[in-house]
């Protein structure tokens, strides 16, 4: 069974550019979620999906931050205009149904780095 | 809200000593536990988990129990190997709020 699929695994941009990330979760899987990994720290929620639906984005700076989930099975994050703090490990993770006991399974992450 | 408190890093052990990385939580209601791990170029995998109290997770020779009454999920390896060096990470995650919440992780290097 494939895994959670990422790209690009490393990305370095200018300070004020765009970036994309993109993420493909294992088949089937119906909850999708965006993490966030600073050096030395633990991932933190950006964004779950429930199918197409953001169920909870109650942590996604939204004025540079937008992400989507057309369909229901891949799903895009995006940053517009990138800042220096945005430097960090985007993780997307997928699970079965999304329930509290559910396992999360983990793509290998992008890495970003803003100059 | 929900956060977990992991035991600081990184541990330095000796092959075959016995480990316990030290793990506290504070949620509402029940949440289920989970320790993740990293290993060195790999990305985050499920360790074990509990989603009661009392159960107890278990995988390749790591353990863990859910302590309602001490709010802890601590990690313990009675025989540690080279292998086992990487990064672990505590989480919870709660019903009506079903994204895993992590600590801090804990680098874990086992010298021969």
């Amino acid at each position: 069974e494939a895994g959670v699929v990422q790209s690009p695994r490393y990305k370095i941009i200018e300070k004020k550019q765009p970036v994309a990330f993109w993420c493909n979760p294992i088949s089937g899987h119906n909850t999708l979620y965006w993490y966030l990994q600073n050096l030395g720290q633990g991932p933190e929620l950006l964004i779950r999906y429930e199918n197409e639906e953001a169920v909870d984005d109650s942590q996604l700076p939204k004025d540079r931050f937008s992400a989507e989930r057309l369909k229901g099975v891949d799903s895009t994050l995006k940053i517009q205009p990138a800042e220096l703090g945005d430097s960090a490990v985007y993780l997307c993770a997928s699970s079965l149904a999304g329930l509290a006991g559910d396992e999360q399974f983990f793509g290998p992450g992008t890495r970003l780095t803003v100059l | 809200g929900d956060s977990v408190t992991q035991m600081e890093g990184p541990v330095t052990l000796s092959e075959e000593a016995f480990l316990t990385i030290n793990c506290t939580y504070t949620a509402t209601g029940y949440p289920s536990l989970f320790w993740y791990v990293q290993y060195p170029g790999e990305g985050l995998q499920l360790l074990l988990k509990a989603t009661k109290a009392d159960d107890k997770g278990s995988n390749k020779g790591f353990e863990a129990t859910y302590r309602k009454e001490t709010t802890s999920f601590h990690l313990e390896k009675g025989s540690v190997q080279v292998s086992d060096s990487a990064v672990y990470f505590c989480a919870l995650s709660s019903v009506g709020n079903e994204k895993l919440t992590f600590g801090t992780g804990t680098r874990l290097t086992i010298i021969p």
